[in-house]
């Protein structure tokens, strides 16, 4: 079976500092994969999708950016974190074809002071 | 752009309810529909599927309906238990770009002992 990994679970950093999250998948091979960020009491805004290595798309301009170094890792990062960035970054995969459905890790929780 | 709206925000149900969850959306040129469960403080587990050529899914208790021409789906819940508190959000994959999905902000459940 399939199964997705985020780590770090949380992350406390201050303002200005670097950013590195990172997610893989098992039990599959050549995933579609996405990285969203869920604000307090809003819903899920898709940051960038990956159909492939090397292949990224932005969603929304921003100062993060994704890199896909191997078929199942997807890596967000920043080089420098705004207040703004803070929120839960969900990391998700679903397969290139039918039936296109979507799975989610368990996330992580970011926060920045 | 596709808007996803899903009404109540919040609703609170005794034990033992059946109940229903609403989700509508602006475009109905959708390739798919999911809807997903959230704990809080966890990632999302996709609960149903329902292709837009199809026009119902379940899965025990739980029951997803799909009228793509109005542009509505209801996650119906029957006999509701505590252990089923939790948010429940819809999204949909349009039929143009198999990589996004639009979620609305979900409907928190509260279902009481």
């Amino acid at each position: 079976s399939q199964t997705i990994h985020q780590w770090p679970a949380t992350l406390v950093q201050p303002v200005g500092s670097p950013l590195s999250l990172e997610c893989t998948v098992e039990g599959t091979s050549n995933p579609n994969l996405y990285w969203y960020r869920q604000a307090a009491g809003r819903g899920l805004q898709l940051l960038f999708y990956s159909v492939g290595i090397g292949q990224i798309s932005s969603e929304v301009p921003q100062n993060l950016s994704a890199s896909r170094p191997q078929d199942r890792q997807f890596i967000l990062s920043s080089k420098k974190l705004l207040l703004s960035d803070s929120g839960f970054y969900l990391c998700a995969w679903s397969t290139g074809g039918v039936p296109y459905e979507q799975y989610f890790g368990p996330g992580t929780r970011l926060t920045v002071t | 752009k596709q808007e996803v709206t899903q009404i109540p925000a919040a609703l609170s149900v005794p034990e033992g309810e059946n109940l229903v969850l609403n989700c509508s959306f602006t475009d109905s040129a959708i390739y798919n529909l999911q809807w997903f469960r959230q704990d809080p403080g966890k990632g999302l587990t996709s609960l149903l599927l329902i292709q837009s050529s199809q026009r119902e899914q379940t899965s025990g208790r739980l029951n997803a309906s799909l009228d793509k021409s109005s542009g509505r789906s209801t996650l119906y819940i029957a006999a509701s238990q505590p252990g089923d508190s939790a948010t429940y959000l819809c999204a949909v994959r349009p039929g143009d770009n198999f990589n996004k999905f639009y979620f609305g902000s979900g409907t928190k459940l509260n279902v009481k002992p």
